[in-house]
């Protein structure tokens, strides 16, 4: 399984844009890249997936580069709401999840 | 329907009793998930079933044994755990374990071992 290396934390501030960049150096050719929100005393819920260029859904956008060693989730607008863990997952079976972004969001 | 339902939302158990957990999910998935989580930790996958047969056990202790009595159906039953084992476990499903895929969370059972 590639290993994935997050920020710890980041904080933002309501309404700004949040961009939280994973490396995955190891990345197979059958893996895909998936994020992942979890609030507290909750089960993760799906953000979104991809595996090469962009993907964009209601919530997020990911940024895959050409190499896939790297991924970035971008969460616009954040809110208050948005404050939570992301994990980010390369598998192409499993879900390993790594330590995970903390994300706070401030008024 | 897009639920994960998980029962009890909280457990206490002594080290000598024995418990079960329930998942239950209506999808239509063919593939369910138990995962254990420590506080300000990830979840660590347990055990995948495919199909109704476990695929993967993630070299978990015996004292934790999964059964999949149907296509819906996920159970996780308890015996002789540690306080060690105390956490919030996690059901998930998907449709299958053909990537890519998405998994749906349940909202997990706290677990207290004492």
């Amino acid at each position: 399984l590639a290993k994935t290396t997050q920020p710890i934390s980041m904080d933002s501030y309501e309404g700004q844009e949040v961009n939280i960049t994973c490396s995955h150096n190891n990345i197979a050719t059958n893996d895909y890249i998936t994020w992942y929100q979890q609030f507290p005393s909750q089960g993760p819920r799906f953000i979104i997936q991809g595996y090469k260029t962009k993907v964009t859904n209601e919530v997020a956008s990911l940024f895959i580069p050409a190499d896939r060693k790297s991924s970035t989730l971008s969460l616009p607008r954040v809110s208050l709401s948005d404050t939570a863990v992301y994990y980010c997952l390369v598998s192409d079976y499993k879900l390993s999840f790594g330590a995970g972004t903390t994300v706070t969001v401030r008024a | 329907d897009t639920e994960v339902t998980q029962t009890p939302k909280h457990l206490v158990m002594g080290m000598t009793n024995k418990k079960s957990l329930k998942c239950e999910q209506h999808m239509g998935h063919r593939a369910m998930y138990w995962y254990k989580q420590k506080a300000k930790k990830p979840p660590e996958l347990m055990f995948v079933y495919s199909y109704e047969k476990l695929s993967i056990n993630e070299s978990v202790p015996s004292r934790f044994s999964p059964e999949c009595p149907n296509s819906s159906l996920l159970n996780l039953h308890l015996h002789a755990l540690q306080p060690e084992d105390s956490a919030l476990y996690l059901c998930a499903s998907s449709q299958d374990v053909t990537v890519p895929y998405e998994q749906y969370f349940g909202p997990g059972t706290r677990l207290t071992v004492t």
